[in-house]
């Protein structure tokens, strides 16, 4: 499966911007789809993620964007998306959406999209 | 959280040597530890799953190792395409979390 984020570019700070996420595997149950992100020199940092499957669409957020980050899912087009609200100049990072499989109760990230820059400046 | 902690950061070596990177977990994640390698630009690929079990596709030379909380990434035979940053991830537990990246530099 190949993922392509979208979305990304310049927003002020309180501003807001909605990534998307096609050719996600949202039909499957074992898998999660998610976003991490990488600020401008900095390490991977694990922003969230959704359920795949008929009965998926539960979500988990990491503390720096819980409450302000959403994550939804449209499974008609296996696409996915993160609706970033209230942005701060440290959300400044490539967005990359990738799949955490689970593999026999191991869970590991298989496919990584190329990533979407925001940069957050006034 | 758990935090990942990666040594050493960052290392040098020449084409043909063995290296090996340390990841250690603040808490128990049994085997659930995978390594990551990422090329300037480029996003993320998983090497190693399941602290030991090689991805398909990648070279044989790369080599994970360990449990608990102890976990290594060996790389034999360095080659000049090995030059990145190596990322350690535990998904035991959400949320996951990430070394900090080893950055490689093949002379």
């Amino acid at each position: 499966a190949q993922l392509v984020e979208s979305g990304g570019g310049l927003v002020k700070p309180g501003g807001s911007l909605r990534l998307s996420c096609s050719g996600s595997q949202l039909s499957s149950n074992n898998v999660y789809m998610t976003w991490v992100r990488q600020a401008p020199g900095k390490g991977l940092e694990w922003v969230g993620r959704i359920r795949g499957g008929a009965d998926g669409g539960t979500t988990d957020y990491a503390a720096p964007v819980k409450g302000r980050f959403s994550i939804s899912r449209d499974k008609s087009t296996d696409t996915f998306y993160l609706e970033m609200n209230g942005l701060k100049v440290d959300d400044t990072a490539v967005y990359f959406c990738t799949a955490e499989v689970n593999d026999w109760s191991t869970y590991y990230f298989d496919h990584w999209g190329q990533g979407t820059r925001v940069t957050v400046s006034s | 959280d758990i935090q990942m902690t990666q040594s050493p950061f960052p290392l040098s070596a020449f084409i043909g040597d063995t290296v090996t990177i340390t990841c250690r977990s603040s808490q128990y994640i049994g085997y659930h530890l995978n390594w990551f390698q990422q090329k300037e630009g480029e996003a993320p690929k998983l090497l190693i799953f399941r602290a030991s079990s090689v991805q398909s596709g990648v070279p044989g030379r790369f080599r994970g190792r360990g449990s608990g909380t102890d976990f290594t990434l060996t790389i034999s035979s360095l080659q000049p395409e090995d030059s990145a940053t190596y990322y350690c991830q535990q998904s035991f537990v959400t949320p996951r979390t990430f070394g900090q990246g080893t950055k490689v530099e093949v002379k």
